[in-house]
């Protein structure tokens, strides 16, 4: 069971550059999001999905895109990459059924933007 | 909007000693309050959180948190620190969007340092 897998774990862009952190979950969960961490600002969420096909804006949306085409996978985009996105990225997932589920978190992709 | 804040950027602590590290929240409603660690290089972890029922919530690795309603906080305390909870701790907050979606609001973060 590995839980949920974020690749690649380092990246270096240059301005202007596209690219997709890829993210996947394999304990069938419904939720998954997109944060960015910062130092001093928390965690601040991206994007989020409650499902396949379904997906909704988080408090920093600008500048990305985000799909859901299976349960399995959520990458997000960067469709033209600024130095303000230099930052980790991490990806969670948890169940949408019940209680207040814990999220479960990917050990996060750390992007450089030059 | 709901919103937990941590007062503290960095809390030192002995081994051995009592821990506590501080989160106050801001929400509508009933509260649902959770911490999470971070140890460098990994994502979050859960440690526990508090729905409903009472006030003192014990969690993963020792710790427990107190919810104090009237005080608005939402407290991590251990008894006993180890150098090894040496991390990151996160406090966060949930509310819900149209699609009864729970979102999180984190806290900006503690840096607890264990010291032997």
């Amino acid at each position: 069971n590995a839980g949920v897998t974020q690749t690649p774990k380092f990246q270096v862009l240059k301005t202007g550059q596209s690219m997709t952190l890829q993210c996947a979950q394999d304990m069938n969960h419904e939720y998954m999001s997109w944060y960015r961490q910062d130092p001093g600002m928390g965690l601040r969420l991206i994007h989020y999905s409650v499902g396949a096909g379904i997906t909704d804006q988080g408090e920093v949306p600008n500048g990305y895109n985000v799909s859901r085409s299976t349960t399995e996978d959520f990458p997000l985009r960067l469709l033209s990459a600024a130095p303000s996105q230099t930052s980790v990225y991490f990806c969670a997932s948890r169940h949408g059924q019940g209680d207040v589920q814990p999220q479960h978190f990917g050990d996060g992709t750390r992007l450089s933007i030059l | 909007a709901q919103s937990v804040a941590q007062p503290e950027d960095q809390v030192n602590v002995a081994e051995g000693n009592p821990l506590t590290v501080k989160c106050t929240y801001s929400v509508s409603g009933n509260p649902y309050l959770f911490w999470y660690v971070q140890y460098p290089n990994r994502g979050l972890q859960f440690l526990l959180k508090y729905i409903t029922g009472d006030n003192l919530v014990k969690g993963s690795y020792g710790f427990e948190a107190e919810f104090n309603k009237s005080q608005t906080s939402f407290h991590l305390k251990k008894p006993s620190a180890l150098v090894s909870d040496s991390a990151l701790y996160f406090c966060a907050v949930r509310d819900l969007d149209r699609y009864n979606f729970n979102k999180f609001y984190f806290g900006s973060g503690t840096k607890l340092n264990v010291k032997p």
